[in-house]
């Protein structure tokens, strides 16, 4: 069973920092790519990062790019969202989003149950 | 960036009843890289639907995508109660960041 844990949320003032983690297993972790969805209190979906299966490329949303930073480390089983230079609006839920075809960038399958990250001051 | 169009906001329909869902690309989605997914309250989001047309694991055959190019549908004949949900549209071609549409909200 394919199962995704996002940890690392919390409360964080304008202009901080903070790391988000998501643990996955059930499926080869080194063989898909991952992403990050957010959404915002009562609103819709917005697409914020994606990684390949190795690492080799990432992607980013204009509206965090050259703020938040993807990244991975496949022995661990982990995906990471470094985030900084917080704004009131990054105020979400953060979803780790597994990606549904092995090496490639496709549809999203499986959806962790997210992590809330709140900014304000 | 395409951005994504759905229609109506809101449907508000009885159980039994056919639901059909517009979701509307400001430009064409190459190979029909549209998904459709739903979210019920305090869940994270389901796949539904790839490829604009063929269901995901598990997704009953009450539920249909099709459409080509710039338009898209989603069909949910006979609605079931565990069907009121909102659903929201996404493509997924060319490379990342990709986009969604803002929701259609089914209710009763």
């Amino acid at each position: 069973e394919v199962q995704l844990v996002e940890s690392g949320g919390g409360l964080v003032q304008p202009g901080g920092s903070l790391r988000l983690s998501c643990s996955a297993s059930g499926f080869t972790f080194d063989s898909f790519a991952m992403h990050w969805v957010r959404q915002a209190p009562g609103k819709g979906l917005e697409y914020v990062s994606a990684i390949t299966y190795n690492g080799g490329s990432t992607y980013y949303a204009d509206s965090v790019k050259g703020r938040f930073t993807i990244s991975r480390d496949n022995s661990k089983n982990t995906l990471y969202l470094q985030m900084s230079s917080l704004r009131v609006e990054d105020t979400a839920v953060y979803h780790c989003v597994k990606d549904s075809r092995s090496r490639s960038l496709w549809s999203l399958d499986y959806w962790g149950q997210g992590t809330l990250v709140t900014v304000s001051s | 960036e395409t951005v994504l169009t759905q229609s109506p906001g809101t449907l508000s329909l009885s159980p039994g009843e056919r639901a059909t869902l517009s979701c509307r690309a400001s430009q064409r989605v190459s190979s029909n890289y549209l998904a459709w997914y739903q979210q019920k309250p305090g869940q994270a989001p389901r796949l539904l639907i790839y490829g604009a047309s063929s269901r995901a694991t598990g997704i009953p055959d009450r539920f249909s995508g099709s459409g080509s190019g710039t338009d898209f549908t989603l069909t949910i004949t006979r609605l079931e109660p565990e069907d009121f949900a909102v659903y929201y549209c996404q493509q997924y071609a060319n490379s990342p960041p990709w986009t969604f549409g803002q929701g259609t909200k089914v209710e009763i």
